[in-house]
């Protein structure tokens, strides 16, 4: 059973370009979060979205960011006109459908780093 | 969910156990004590939950106090492997929940 799934994991942009990058869940999984890491800080949440909804996007900036979770294909978190403080590594993680007793799966991340 | 309180660092010794504390005073009845730790920049990875009870699996021991505002990760037989950054959690178990990760403990195992 493959584990989440994130690519590429590895991208440079310079600053101004369109960033995406892509998580695909654990079989089975229909929840999929992601999470931004600075260096040398902690996790912090970005947004949650189940299949073709966002159910939780507190954790977004107001602008240049975007996350989809379409029908078919992977979630997409695409990042606009970057600029240094967007390098960062950036976490995706699965869970199944809401039930008791479940966990969220992490993937290995994306580390964009922004010139 | 619930604010939790960690040491910033610890040390242990190869084959010792690694005793990593947690506060969560103001943990609600309903939210359980979920441990992550995260290894050099790899994604973070689940190790253990629990909600009163003390729990036990492959990779380590919950031990929850019985007010449940603490707890008490162990690792029986830490390896240099194990070095990591520990994150305590007090969360809700049902639902699609965000997960809060404060800056947690980093633990260094030495040979």
């Amino acid at each position: 059973n493959a584990g989440v799934m994130q690519n590429p994991r590895h991208l440079v942009r310079r600053r101004g370009q369109e960033a995406r990058l892509r998580c695909s869940p654990m079989k089975g999984h229909s929840h999929v979060y992601w999470y931004r890491q600075l260096p040398e800080e902690g996790l912090k949440f970005m947004v949650y979205l189940q299949k073709e909804n966002i159910i939780d996007e507190s954790g977004m900036p107001k602008e240049r960011f975007s996350a989809e979770f379409p029908k078919e294909g992977p979630s997409i978190l695409r990042i606009q006109q970057v600029v240094r403080g967007d390098s960062a590594a950036y976490f995706c993680a699965s869970s199944p459908a809401p039930r008791a007793t479940y966990e969220q799966y992490f993937g290995p991340g994306t580390r964009l780093t922004v010139t | 969910d619930a604010k939790t309180t960690q040491p910033t660092s610890m040390d242990c010794a190869e084959g010792r156990a690694a005793n990593l504390p947690c506060n969560h005073s103001t943990i609600s009845g309903n939210e359980y004590v979920y441990w992550y730790r995260q290894i050099h920049s790899q994604g973070p990875q689940y190790i253990i939950h629990g909600l009163k009870n003390n729990e036990t699996n492959e990779m380590a021991s919950l031990i929850i106090t019985e007010d449940r505002k603490s707890s008490t990760l162990i690792l029986p037989h830490a390896t240099l492997r194990d070095t990591a950054v520990y994150y305590c959690i007090a969360r809700l178990n049902t639902g699609g929940f965000k997960t809060i990760f404060g800056a947690g403990t980093r633990l260094f195992v030495k040979a």
